[in-house]
């Protein structure tokens, strides 16, 4: 099956950018989505297809795609951006989703 | 305001069989293909199974093929999720979740609030 692997934990400084990344066996052939999860929560879509954002996420969202890595990348990091961030695709030869396990951003 | 709201969660003992309800609004329900994730405590988000707008098209991951059964009825703007022969491993949190189209693979872009399911 396929997999996808996120770093466990990311710290970044308020201000700062933050840069969190989804490892997978040629992930550029594949839409990658990622989600938001704050503590006692559930997830929000904060990337989709890549690059794309839902209406109402902020434009310091913003995602990439290239060879085996896609990369969530969160500019002037806020307080409230403190949360657990998901990837996620679908893998064709199964018809399953794929998540990633998870990196959980810690603003210092 | 979309909104999704789950049902029927509780503590069941192993073996036994339970069945999880989802409630939309919101949404054109039957346009819309339909998901169920859960998260076990402390864990990661796990894909169990989708069904197209029509419930033509039933989707399961490996570990669930077999014991898992999900459904919907347009009519009611409901989804459902029969769950038998529940081990302890399938504790965890589930949510109802809408897909961004009717059929085939794309984002999940609403969430419930989830139904806590316990197997012991």
């Amino acid at each position: 099956s396929y997999v996808l692997t996120q770093p466990p934990s990311v710290s970044v400084a308020p201000g700062q950018t933050a840069t969190i990344t989804c490892g997978g066996d040629d992930i550029e052939s594949k839409s990658v989505h990622w989600y938001q999860q704050r503590p006692g929560q559930a997830p929000v879509l904060v990337v989709y297809e890549d690059s794309d954002r839902p209406s109402g996420i902020p434009e310091r969202f913003s995602g990439s795609n290239s060879g085996n890595t896609a990369t969530l990348t969160i500019s002037r990091v806020e307080a409230g951006d403190e949360a657990d961030f998901y990837c996620q695709v679908w893998e064709s030869s199964n018809n399953d989703r794929v998540f990633g396990g998870g990196t959980k951003l810690t603003v210092l | 305001e979309v909104r999704l709201e789950e049902s029927g969660g509780g503590l069941v003992q192993p073996g036994r069989s339970l069945t999880l309800s989802c409630a939309a609004s919101g949404f054109t329900f039957d346009d819309y293909a339909m998901h169920w994730v859960r998260q076990a405590p402390g864990k990661g988000l796990e894909w169990v199974s989708g069904i197209s707008y029509d419930g033509e098209r039933l989707e399961y991951a490996d570990s669930m093929k077999g014991r898992f059964t999900i459904s919907r009825e347009n009519a009611k703007k409901s989804l459902y999720l029969q769950m038998n022969s529940l081990r302890p491993e399938d504790t965890a949190l589930y949510f109802c979740v809408k897909d961004m189209r009717g059929v085939g693979a794309s984002a999940l872009d609403m969430w419930g609030l989830g139904t806590m399911v316990t197997v012991s």
